[in-house]
């Protein structure tokens, strides 16, 4: 149980384009996801936090404007890189929680990444 | 400033023991996670400790002591399979996860 899938897995975009990453949470209920950035031999970075009907709660430094994320449900995130330029091309990771809080001390599950790359 | 310290790289042998080492400074503290993680892959939860002591959970366990800032991650009967990062992260007084760089471990056969 508890798994948490991401679409696509991998991704090759132009510069200049938007690209969309849908996270589900494919056997539960997730009232709170996120969304990680990873670069190569780096931890990983929250960007953001969903709340399922709410906006979501963007980390320091990241820009709103350009990193759109949705919860329209309990089960689907997506987060959509608008105007993706090179700099972002990244390791996207998604994970979902059962919890309430905005970051919460219940699991964590994670989905399996998307890997964007932008020309 | 929040801080979290951990070996970037270790090398242990198939079938022996390795320990992982994680040190904390941050505002606050409601747990530590530990993560492993294979390259390319997203991170697989292992392990939450929030109150003093060794928990163990098949070939791994995780310890912690917050009086001292501590935890660490045991490893036994190591597998090639293990060799992997293994990331600690601990939940300050905002709820935020604050991460560690990560572990490489490289298992030898």
């Amino acid at each position: 149980g508890a798994v948490v899938s991401q679409h696509p897995s991998r991704v090759i975009c132009k510069s200049g384009t938007s690209v969309k990453i849908e996270c589900r949470s494919l056997d539960f209920q997730a009232t709170t996801m996120f969304w990680y950035r990873q670069f190569p031999k780096k931890s990983l970075m929250l960007m953001a936090t969903s709340n399922e009907g709410s906006k979501a709660t963007y980390e320091q430094g990241v820009e709103k404007d350009k990193f759109l994320i949705n919860h329209a449900s309990l089960t689907l995130s997506t987060l959509t890189v608008t105007s993706a330029h090179p700099e972002d091309s990244s390791f996207y990771i998604c994970s979902a929680s059962y919890g309430q809080t905005s970051i919460s001390t219940d699991t964590q599950y994670f989905g399996p990444g998307t890997r964007l790359t932008v020309l | 400033g929040q801080n979290i310290d951990q070996p970037t790289e270790m090398t242990a042998t198939e079938g022996a023991i390795v320990q992982i080492n994680c040190t904390y400074q941050t505002s606050g503290f409601n747990g530590l996670f530990w993560y492993q993680q294979h390259a390319g892959e997203a991170p697989t939860f292992l392990s939450y400790n929030v109150l003093d002591g060794l928990e163990e959970k098949g070939r791994f366990s995780s310890f912690l002591s917050r009086s001292k800032g501590y935890s660490y991650l045991l490893l036994k009967e190591l597998q090639m399979k293990d060799s992997a990062s293994y990331l600690c992260a601990v939940l300050d007084s905002n709820y935020q996860l604050i991460w560690g760089a990560g572990t490489k471990l490289i298992i030898k056969p």
